[in-house]
């Protein structure tokens, strides 16, 4: 079974605007981490921004945050002020209390129109 | 310091060749992990590190994958009569701690920039 759901294959947002990438996760620990990763061309993967099973308030970091909805197991990330250089793919990942690796989704691909 | 660095970042094999991808982490980091990533999907994890201890190797997907990480700090992963479906980015990440010592928003993974392996 599909551990971590990204449903949107490609999103298009324009230039100054916000958008919100899905995903939504599966586990049945209660103690789990949520992770968001940026992939351009370039390949590597860049952390974005984390949010802990227990954590009671939505994580922010500049210009991301993080819409978490434990009952409904999704952890939406939200960019505002869309850039240019934000155009990449973007990976949802989660890690298991008791587990030793991330888990990743298929990942969207958000382009940004001037 | 410098990040997580891998070479070559990239490789051309014909079927058949064995061939082995460098990672170097990040300095004094504990754990290790490799990854595959095939085109156009996300990354998949192959095989754990902690130390020079092979913790975890379930991912590997066939007994042609061999990885070491013989002094704890540099690790090889090496492919065996490599074939066409091992072509991917092989992504290669670190963490300070072992997993479950710190708590699990400490241990966000630090990736290279991978080696795009393809296999003709």
């Amino acid at each position: 079974a599909q551990k971590i759901t990204q449903t949107q294959p490609g999103m298009f947002v324009q230039e100054k605007e916000a958008v919100t990438l899905d995903c939504t996760y599966d586990t049945s620990d209660p103690s789990y981490g949520l992770f968001w990763y940026k992939q351009p061309s370039s390949g590597e993967m860049i952390f974005l921004i984390y949010q802990g099973s227990y954590d009671q308030q939505n994580a922010t970091e500049g210009r991301y945050s993080l819409n978490f909805q434990k009952a409904r197991k999704s952890a939406n990330l939200v960019i505002s002020a869309s850039q240019l250089g934000d155009s990449a793919m973007y990976f949802c990942a989660m890690r298991e209390n008791y587990g030793q690796n991330f888990v990743f989704g298929p990942g969207t691909r958000l382009s940004v129109l001037p | 310091g410098a990040g997580v660095s891998q070479s070559p970042r990239y490789k051309v094999a014909k079927r058949g060749q064995d061939v082995a991808l460098r990672c170097d982490p990040i300095s004094g980091h504990v754990s290790l992990f490799w990854y595959q990533q095939a085109l156009g999907q996300g990354p998949e994890f192959l095989t754990y590190f902690q130390n020079e201890a092979q913790l975890d190797k379930s991912g590997l997907p066939s007994d042609r994958f061999f990885a070491e990480r013989p002094e704890g700090s540099v690790s090889t992963l090496k492919i065996q009569r490599t074939q066409q479906e091992d072509s991917a980015v092989y992504l290669c990440a670190s963490t300070p701690t072992p997993p479950g010592l710190a708590g699990v928003g400490e241990e966000t993974q630090y990736f290279g920039p991978g080696t795009r392996l393809l296999v003709l």
